[in-house]
């Protein structure tokens, strides 16, 4: 079967480094995804990873290593309007979205 | 202009109404997509339109149907729908239905908030 792991919630400090992990077993792979969802708000595009390694945006990193089926996303410098939850999301060899239930991230000041 | 937009963003509709949640997108994407995401769910796919044809249709009841008049549209037509229903109604687009790098990143609108009474 296919499936995606994400932890349901986490906590974080303003200021500091958040690291959201997420495993996948897909049929076939073609990327990972991920997303960010304000509640009440439709999600929005972080990253996308298809190759092994780090991608770096801005305050957003998101890691992949294909052979373990790991991703992770990496926040630093929080600021509470990062409070969100953080959807990963496998395209599988049928190119469709296979979704996480989300994670929901509380930064406290 | 990565935009999706949807209309209305609001909808409050009785189990025996007909109406329409529309979507637009002018990014030339080929593909659009249709989800409907419960509270504190992730979002579960409806219906995927690859170069305006239906290519997948999660076993979605036929009270859903949807339409694509043209490539930059996409509808859902709403009719004898059930209280639990009422969900977010997203819709999404890339630029085409494969896996092709950075160039098949799905692009969501706002969404669509239904109410069935």
């Amino acid at each position: 079967g296919q499936n995606i792991d994400q932890p349901t919630e986490m906590t974080a400090t303003e200021g500091a480094i958040v690291q959201i992990n997420c495993t996948y077993q897909t049929s076939g792979f073609n990327g990972l995804f991920w997303y960010q969802q304000h509640a009440g708000e439709a999600p929005t595009f972080l990253s996308y990873n298809v190759l092994d390694g780090l991608e770096e945006k801005g305050r957003f990193s998101s890691f992949l290593s294909r052979s373990k089926g790991y991703s992770y996303l990496l926040l630093k410098e929080l600021q509470m309007k990062d409070s969100a939850s953080y959807l990963c999301a496998a395209l599988d060899s049928n190119y469709q979205l296979i979704w996480g239930a989300g994670t929901k991230l509380i930064i406290k000041p | 202009d990565t935009e999706v937009t949807q209309t209305p963003k609001h909808l409050v509709m009785g189990m025996t109404n007909k109406k329409s949640l529309k979507c637009e997108q002018h990014m030339g994407h080929r593909a659009m997509y249709w989800y409907k995401q419960k509270a504190k769910k992730p979002p579960e796919l409806m219906f995927v339109y690859s170069y305006e044809k239906l290519s997948i249709n999660e076993s979605v009841p036929s009270r859903f149907s949807p339409e694509c008049p043209n490539s930059s549209l996409l509808n859902l037509h709403l009719h004898a729908l059930q209280p639990e229903d009422s969900a977010l109604y997203l819709c999404a687009s890339s630029q085409d239905g494969t896996g092709v790098p950075s160039g098949n990143t799905i692009y969501f609108g706002e969404g669509s908030w239904l109410t069935v009474v």
